[in-house]
């Protein structure tokens, strides 16, 4: 695997489901970021990590949860979500938290709340 | 707080045609710019940047953008669109002191044979 990695690439879930969403970064970054990208919406920068420390949290509701294990790793934890959270959600990682360092992104979940 | 701002929901463009794409930014002090590009069912790709210098900087897969500062702008070009230019592209801004970018809302590029 190259770059950065997101499964599930789909995800259909109950407003009372619990889900996670996976990234993983092969690249030997040490910052990660979720977004939440909305149809012709700009992106929302959700959470930050730096060095594995959570670094930002955008004023993003609880029902959203994020754990960074490791520098390679991010996980979105999901629980009780409404239908306006449907969206894809992007991870991103850059060598630093700097804005000079270009953010790779991977390719998203596709996530669709019943 | 810098914003961007992309005028054009979705243009379509013959192959071989020019395209450009328009992005208005709004930020106090001198701004870090960037273009993405998204492929249906891909991440954001980074095409180009600017934080100094030339304010013609050129990108990958034969893009180039040009920072006006008097007129807020960094649009996007291209000389000869190909069908796999077919995509979502946007415009973010950042600042130097940062690391947070502010994307616009995306124009669709639809190219048609």
């Amino acid at each position: 695997e190259t770059g950065v990695t997101q499964t599930p690439r789909h995800l259909v879930m109950g407003m009372t489901n619990k889900k996670s969403l996976k990234c993983e970064q092969h690249l030997g970054h040490n910052a990660m970021y979720w977004y939440k990208q909305s149809a012709k919406k700009p992106l929302e920068l959700m959470f930050v990590y730096n060095f594995k420390e959570q670094t930002e949290n955008n004023s993003v509701p609880s029902r959203f949860s994020p754990e960074c294990p490791n520098s390679s790793h991010l996980f979105l934890h999901l629980h009780t979500l409404q239908p306006e959270d449907s969206a894809l959600y992007l991870c991103a990682s850059s060598q630093f938290r700097d804005i000079s360092y270009e953010q790779y992104f991977g390719p998203g979940t596709r996530l669709t709340v019943t | 707080a810098q914003s961007v701002t992309q005028p054009d929901i979705h243009i379509t463009v013959s192959e071989g045609a020019s395209l450009e794409l328009r992005c208005n930014y709004s930020y106090g002090a001198t701004p870090y710019l960037f273009w993405y590009v998204q492929s249906p069912g891909q991440g954001l790709q980074l095409l180009l940047k600017y934080f100094s210098g030339d304010t013609l900087v050129q990108g990958i897969k034969g893009f180039e953008a040009e920072f006006k500062r008097s007129q807020s702008s960094f649009n996007l070009r291209k000389p000869s669109v190909h069908w796999s230019d077919a995509a979502e592209y946007f415009c973010a801004v950042g600042a130097s002191n940062d690391y947070k970018l502010s994307f616009g809302a995306g124009t669709t590029v639809t190219v048609r044979a």
